[in-house]
C-alpha cells in the first residue's frame, strides 16, 4: 500500500515569514494529493489539492508543488498569519481508489 | 461545498456498553464513506471504508466485530463501538467522498465525535 511521510512534525515561524511542509509518497500510481488544515478539536478542512498532471497550483497565499519523478509534494504558505496556526496533513490517493493515505501531520505555530 | 454531519459530537459511556455514531451527508449522496480514528496529536488512521448496500472494508488490525459499520442509505453510515473499553476512547471522524459535480473526488469530513469510555 501507499506510505506517506511528512516533515517536519512541528514548525514555528514568525508572522509574515513563509512556511514549507514536505511530503513524500511511495506509490507511483497515486495521482491526487490534497492538503488539509485541522484546528484543535475540529474537522480537517481541505485547503488545496493538486493532481498529477499539474506541477504547481496556487491559491492566494497557499501553493502546492508536485514532483512526480521524486514522488514528493510540498505545501507553501507565504506571509503567514497567526490564524494559520493549526495542524496540516498531506494525503495521497490513486484516482480510482477510495482510500486516502495521510501523512503524520505538521503542527504549525505562527508567532505574532 | 458538501456538508457532512456527525452525531453525537461527544459521548461518555461506561465500560462494556455500546455506542453508535452517525455520519450523514446532508446535501449530496455518498456511496462511499470512511471512518477514521484520531488519537491526540496524531494523524488520522483509516479504520474502514463504508460502502452503501454492501459490507464495509476494514483496514488491517481493526476488529470488525468490535467496530460495526452499517451504510444503509446513500446519506447515512453508522459506526457502533461494541462493548467499549477505555482504550476505545478517541476522536472518531467520518468522511464522505463526492462522486459528482464540481467537487468530484474530494473528501469532506464530519466534525468528529469525541468518545470517552469510563
Amino acid at each position: 500500500g501507499e506510505n506517506v511521510e511528512q516533515h517536519p512534525s512541528t514548525l514555528s515561524v514568525q508572522e509574515g515569514d513563509s512556511a514549507v511542509i514536505k511530503c513524500t509518497y511511495s506509490d507511483s500510481a497515486s495521482n491526487y494529493f490534497p492538503w488539509y488544515k485541522q484546528e484543535l478539536g475540529k474537522r480537517p478542512q481541505l485547503i488545496i489539492d493538486i493532481r498529477s498532471n499539474v506541477g504547481e497550483k496556487k491559491d492566494q497565499r497557499i501553493a502546492v508543488t508536485l514532483n512526480k519523478t521524486a514522488k514528493h509534494f510540498s505545501l507553501h504558505i507565504t506571509e503567514t498569519q497567526p490564524e494559520d496556526s493549526a495542524v496540516y496533513f498531506c494525503a495521497a490517493r490513486r484516482y480510482n481508489f477510495n482510500k486516502f493515505y495521510f501523512g503524520s501531520g505538521t503542527k504549525l505555530n505562527v508567532k505574532p | 461545498g458538501a456538508v457532512v454531519s456527525q452525531h453525537p459530537s461527544w459521548v461518555i459511556c461506561k465500560s462494556g456498553t455500546s455506542v453508535k455514531i452517525e455520519c450523514r451527508s446532508l446535501d449530496f449522496q455518498a456511496t462511499t464513506m470512511f471512518w477514521y480514528r484520531q488519537f491526540p496529536k496524531q494523524s488520522l488512521m483509516l479504520m474502514a471504508t463504508s460502502n452503501e448496500g454492501s459490507k464495509a472494508t476494514y483496514e488491517q488490525g481493526v476488529e470488525k466485530d468490535k467496530f460495526l459499520i452499517n451504510h444503509a442509505s446513500l446519506t447515512l453510515s453508522t459506526l457502533t463501538v461494541t462493548s467499549a473499553h477505555p482504550e476505545d476512547s478517541s476522536f472518531y471522524i467520518c468522511s464522505a467522498r463526492v462522486t459528482t459535480g464540481g467537487s468530484y473526488n474530494e473528501q469532506f469530513f464530519g466534525p468528529g465525535t469525541r468518545l470517552t469510555v469510563l
